[in-house]
């Protein structure tokens, strides 16, 4: 049962725009987001990440927004930047108890220059 | 600083062979994940340790099994290989149980 889902498979964008992923969760106890990075045989990387007691986070070209009642959150670039083309995966965890994180299938992101 | 490594970086296996996969975490980090990689999924979580004890466990078979040494390093065992087995295979670092995960650039592991 997937709890973390990411309904894009794909999005391209041209450089320059906004980037938005999306990614949707069905267990209310998450409490902890993530969105990491991941190039081609590399791990993922760690972008940035929000607590369920905000509802944005904002780090440089990088927000997250965290939708509580509708169980929704995104990732924002702008501008977006050929070197961000990759797949971006959204993750969740309940911070109590052990960090599991739960993860999407992930979005692969292509910015056009 | 050194990230999170891990090794071997590849590894072939035939089917009811035993593998071990091995994981040294950031410096200071006291916590290690597991996480399994399928083709065209996200990571999926299988242990994670800390401070030498097992913290948690994903739906895996018993045929998985971990261990966390003195020095925060990390071992991952898989006996009696299947096809299905056959993912990359990331460990994560962490300060403690909670927080932010760093992770390695996985062990690609197919089994034929």
């Amino acid at each position: 049962d997937q709890q973390v889902k990411q309904n894009s498979p794909s999005l391209s964008v041209q450089e320059g725009r906004i980037s938005i992923l999306n990614c949707d969760y069905t267990n209310s106890m998450f409490d902890y987001f993530l969105w990491y990075k991941k190039y081609p045989a590399e791990g993922p990387t760690f972008l940035i990440s929000i607590s369920s007691i905000k509802d944005k986070n904002e780090d440089g070209r990088f927000t997250v927004f965290l939708n509580k009642s509708a169980k929704h959150l995104s990732l924002h670039i702008v501008p977006s930047q050929p070197g961000d083309s990759a797949v971006y995966f959204c993750a969740a965890s309940k911070r109590t108890g052990a960090n599991n994180l739960f993860f999407g299938t992930g979005t692969r992101l292509t910015v056009i220059p | 600083d050194a990230g999170v490594t891990q090794s071997p970086t590849h590894l072939i296996k035939t089917r009811g062979q035993h593998v071990t996969l091995r994981c040294s975490p950031i410096s200071g980090h006291k916590s290690v994940s597991w996480y399994q990689q399928v083709l065209g999924q996200g990571p999926q979580f299988i242990f994670q340790y800390y401070e030498k004890e097992e913290r948690g466990r994903g739906n895996f078979p018993d045929r998985f099994s971990a261990r966390q040494f003195p020095n925060y390093s990390s071992e991952l065992n898989v006996n009696a290989l299947l096809l299905g087995d056959s993912a990359l295979y990331l460990c994560a670092s962490s300060v403690g149980v909670g927080g932010e995960q760093y992770f390695g650039p996985g062990t690609r592991l197919t089994v034929t």
